[in-house]
């Protein structure tokens, strides 16, 4: 089976602007997470979707949304950019009902 | 809450001695538990999980870990070291849902 994909691997932005990151789960996972790892934060959950729903918020303020298809693809957007959003953004895919997520490579989000 | 906590951020091993990365938890509920490593400019990649059952778990790698409720341990180890090993290691507990909670990581390097 192929593994998680995310697009872009690397974004470059300017503040203010916004930004969409896409992900692709494992075929037959329904659900879908999403990551943000920053040296100073390490990793932090930022929401989960489940058959096109969100059913888990991490605390992030609301300039960071998401969605899902009915395909099980996903979105995560980020409205006015700060610098401080510059980090890898990963999305994750679970077997549900299990709990194990499997992990995409990561978009390297730069923010200037 | 749930919260993980990786005892050092840096361990380095010779080649061939044993691994032995540490990880503790708290846990309201009985945990899942998991180890993820990362190598450079990639995401995570799973090793191992802990669910239920046998509190001796094996993953890829050589790696395996170590349940120990009554410490609220969940240990990594791997006997013999390979210069490949380097990377980061995180472990992480999740809160049976869509979300993984990681402790801070270690960083782990071989010396030839």
């Amino acid at each position: 089976k192929a593994g998680v994909t995310q697009t872009p691997r690397y974004l470059i932005k300017t503040r203010g602007q916004q930004v969409t990151l896409s992900c692709s789960p494992i075929s037959g996972h329904r659900s879908v997470s999403w990551y943000q790892q920053t040296p100073g934060q390490g990793l932090q959950f930022l929401f989960e979707y489940f058959s096109e729903t969100q059913r888990n918020k991490g605390n992030f303020p609301g300039r960071f949304s998401g969605r899902q298809f009915s395909n099980s693809r996903s979105e995560m957007n980020v409205s006015t950019l700060e610098l401080g959003d510059s980090a890898l953004y990963l999305c994750a895919s679970r077997p549900t009902p299990t709990y194990e997520q499997y992990f995409g490579p990561g978009t390297r989000l730069t923010v200037t | 809450a749930q919260s993980v906590t990786q005892l050092g951020s840096h361990v380095s091993v010779s080649e061939g001695a044993l691994v032995l990365l540490r990880c503790n938890y708290s846990s309201s509920v009985p945990p899942y538990l998991f180890w993820y490593v990362q190598y450079p400019n990639q995401g995570l990649q799973l090793l191992l999980k802990y669910t239920t059952g046998a509190t001796l778990v094996k993953g890829i790698n050589g790696f395996e870990a170590e349940f120990k409720k009554s410490e609220t341990s969940f240990h990594l180890t791997k006997p013999s070291a390979h210069m490949s090993d380097a990377a980061e290691y995180f472990c992480a507990v999740s809160d049976q849902g869509g979300k993984l909670i990681f402790g801070q990581g270690t960083e782990l390097s071989v010396k030839p």
